[in-house]
């Protein structure tokens, strides 16, 4: 069965640091597909990225990166110069090409103090 | 806009009681989800749904159920709320297939007393 691990529970930073996220999966498939998601104080989860298999191309977007490296199975997220508006549970997900569910990690508690 | 909308944001019920909790999306997906939101458990994957009157299965299905009657619409049911399942409840949509995302609604907070 699909599983996603988040070791982190809760990180603390002060404004400007950079952090790093780490989110490690496990799945038997070849093809699948891993997903960050945003959980603000509100509620509402917020997509960030998505990243298929096949695909081992960092990427980034402004102050957000992802590190995808299959030979580990990680799908790290960085934040660099973190800001206040950062704080929030972000989880990592997995869904795999044979599937239509897709499992979500335990998510990772984000503070970033001024 | 996209939008998944849960009928209710706070909600209290008395052990026992059959509790229903409706999720409507307009996105035309087919896809839908109930995920239970636990401090420390993350989300965990009741049932889901990848058509009309299909459903499957999650991680936890015990003491719930599911309806899906029409594509938009797909409801979760407590039979016999007990106070073990007092949690925040997620719906979420995705229209299926290859490289899709899904779309949270806001999230409906029960507490069963």
């Amino acid at each position: 069965a699909q599983k996603v691990t988040q070791a982190q529970t809760e990180i603390s930073v002060v404004e400007k640091e950079d952090v790093t996220l780490d989110c490690v999966y496990e799945t038997r498939d070849t093809t699948y597909y891993l997903f960050w998601y945003k959980q603000p104080p509100s509620g509402e989860l917020v997509f960030l990225i998505r990243r298929n298999s096949f695909d081992e191309q960092n990427e980034i977007s402004g102050r957000y990166s992802w590190n995808f490296q299959k030979s580990t199975s990680s799908f790290n997220f960085t934040i660099t110069a973190s800001q206040v508006v950062d704080s929030a549970v972000y989880f990592c997900a997995l869904s795999e090409s044979n599937n239509n569910d897709m499992r979500f990690g335990a998510g990772t508690r984000l503070t970033v103090k001024p | 806009d996209v939008k998944v909308t849960q009928s209710s944001r706070y909600l209290v019920k008395r052990t026992g009681e059959k509790v229903f909790l409706e999720c409507v999306q307009d996105m035309d997906h087919e896809n839908m989800f109930w995920y239970r939101q636990d401090p420390g458990l993350g989300l965990r994957l009741i049932y889901f749904s990848y058509d009309v009157k299909m459903k499957e299965k999650g991680d936890i299905p015990e003491g719930y159920s599911v309806s899906r009657e029409k594509k938009e619409r797909f409801s979760l049911i407590l039979e016999s709320a007990s106070t073990n399942q007092t949690s925040m409840y997620l719906c979420a949509s995705s229209s299926g297939g290859l490289n899709t995302e899904a779309f949270f609604g806001q999230g409906t907070r029960l507490t069963v007393v």
